[in-house]
């Protein structure tokens, strides 16, 4: 089983909402993925969590604030969004050690800015 | 950083024939090269892979090929079928030491449309 569940598949929020992003796997993967994908664009990596601990944060703003509570389950906490924050939000996980390549995408949440 | 340019940008095929897709990548430590196929409104699907220490890799109508010299890969897909009409992303890796996953690059997508 290579299955990544993202919830919700689509939110709408405006710019002072909070809102949060959840993703889970329970392939004993320990390295967890954020990425971001506008339209018709590859996804480009936003942070990478390997032992619950944050590993990579490709500097991304801090109104996204991610979150490992542990090492099935990813969060990405948001506030205070823009309209160009809007794009498609992909969890993946892989495992954390080298000679494990492979990354598994979950389905993403569809991000819409208000 | 890693550079990864993938071409062409799109593609359009008849049912029954070859498709092609290639990449090239810029550093020469890169060890993995996986390709992904993403249908509309999905998450990327892993759909087979390389590594830096194998020529070419096939699964049923799938290759790819890698030329480490070159710095450059392919995907070949056969006999093509209306059902593999998506976007195709090749992507390159290389671990950093320690325990820090694998951070992909991605080429920038081909659009690939079989026509029945």
């Amino acid at each position: 089983d290579t299955e990544v569940t993202q919830t919700p598949k689509h939110l709408v929020m405006g710019m002072t909402n909070k809102k949060s992003l959840k993703c889970e796997q329970h392939m004993g993967h320990r390295a967890m993925y954020w990425y971001k994908q506008k339209a018709k664009k590859p996804p480009e990596l936003m942070f990478v969590y390997s032992y619950e601990k944050l590993s990579i944060n490709e500097s991304v703003p801090s109104r996204f604030s991610p979150e490992c509570p542990n090492s099935s389950l990813l969060n990405l906490h948001l506030h205070a969004l823009q309209p160009e924050d809007s794009a498609l939000y992909l969890c993946a996980s892989s495992q954390a050690f080298r000679g494990s390549y492979e990354q598994y995408f979950g389905p993403g949440t569809r991000l819409t800015v208000t | 950083g890693e550079n990864v340019e993938q071409h062409p940008s799109t593609l359009s095929v008849q049912e029954g024939d070859s498709a092609v897709i290639k990449c090239t990548y810029s550093d020469s430590a890169s060890n993995y090269f996986p390709w992904y196929k993403q249908e509309l409104g999905k998450g990327p699907q892993l759909i087979i892979d390389i590594r830096s220490n194998v020529g070419e890799k096939k699964d049923q109508r799938i290759a790819v090929t890698l030329n480490k010299t070159a710095k450059h890969f392919s995907l070949h897909i056969t006999e093509t079928q209306p059902e593999d009409s998506a976007v195709y992303f090749c992507a390159a890796s290389n671990f950093r030491p320690g325990n820090a996953g694998n951070m992909l690059t991605f080429g920038g997508g081909t659009r690939l449309m079989v026509k029945p």
